[in-house]
């Protein structure tokens, strides 16, 4: 079946430090999501992406859809204390399925 | 315009017992999506619902588990005769045309058995 690979599992960084993680899956998408996940709530939509190669910026957050379909990447510039949490790619068609989530922490 | 409203927040529920969870859509959205999250883990798919149909269930344990979207009203994931591997956090998303439109989580119900 179709699997999601994110990485990486986790990051530790300083404030003010950019922040990139990327998904590859197995099988080509027509639809790649960003998501961040707070402890106790539900993801939130971050960027959706539609068309291979498309660029998309959300204020400091930056994602692209591979060209070749099957990849996909987040960056973070400047990072601040709020944007610690999950951060999850997901992609798909009709289902949409989730990468197991990159966990940003960020150092005092 | 309120967003994906699912209840309970949390549900304890003693082994055996059914257990019922409700979504309601973002107003206008047709397309319901059930997830599950175990802790430290990602959201694995179960169910994708239009109103009265089930359009992929193929991430639902074939037993003790059901899904529906009625015409009227919330859609409804059931867990019958729960057991300790049942509990995780269950999330429901709405979108309003399916494929190819992004999907908006509600805050989950948590369901523990005891």
């Amino acid at each position: 079946g179709q699997q999601l690979n994110q990485s990486p599992q986790s990051m530790f960084i300083q404030e003010g430090e950019d922040v990139s993680m990327n998904c590859t899956s197995s099988s080509i998408f027509n639809t790649w999501l960003w998501y961040k996940q707070d402890p106790g709530e539900g993801p939130v939509l971050l960027i959706a992406l539609y068309k291979a190669g498309e660029l998309t910026s959300n204020g400091r957050l930056t994602a692209q859809f591979g060209i070749t379909r099957k990849d996909s990447f987040l960056n973070i510039s400047a990072s601040i204390p709020s944007d610690v949490g999950i951060y999850f790619c997901a992609g798909g068609d009709d289902k949409i399925i989730f990468g197991k989530g990159t966990r940003l922490h960020i150092l005092p | 315009n309120a967003g994906v409203m699912q209840n309970p927040r949390h549900l304890v529920r003693r082994r055996g017992q059914e257990a019922r969870l409700r979504c309601s859509p973002m107003k206008g959205h047709s397309h319901v999506y059930w997830y599950r999250q175990l802790p430290e883990e990602g959201l694995k798919f179960m169910v994708y619902l239009q109103k009265e149909n089930i359009i992929d269930e193929s991430g639902m344990p074939k037993e003790r588990f059901s899904a529906e979207f009625p015409k009227e009203g919330p859609s409804i994931l059931r867990i019958q005769q729960v057991v300790r591997g049942d509990s995780a956090a269950y999330f429901c998303a709405s979108s309003p045309k399916g494929g190819y439109s992004p999907l908006h989580f509600g805050n989950g119900t948590r369901l523990t058995v005891t």
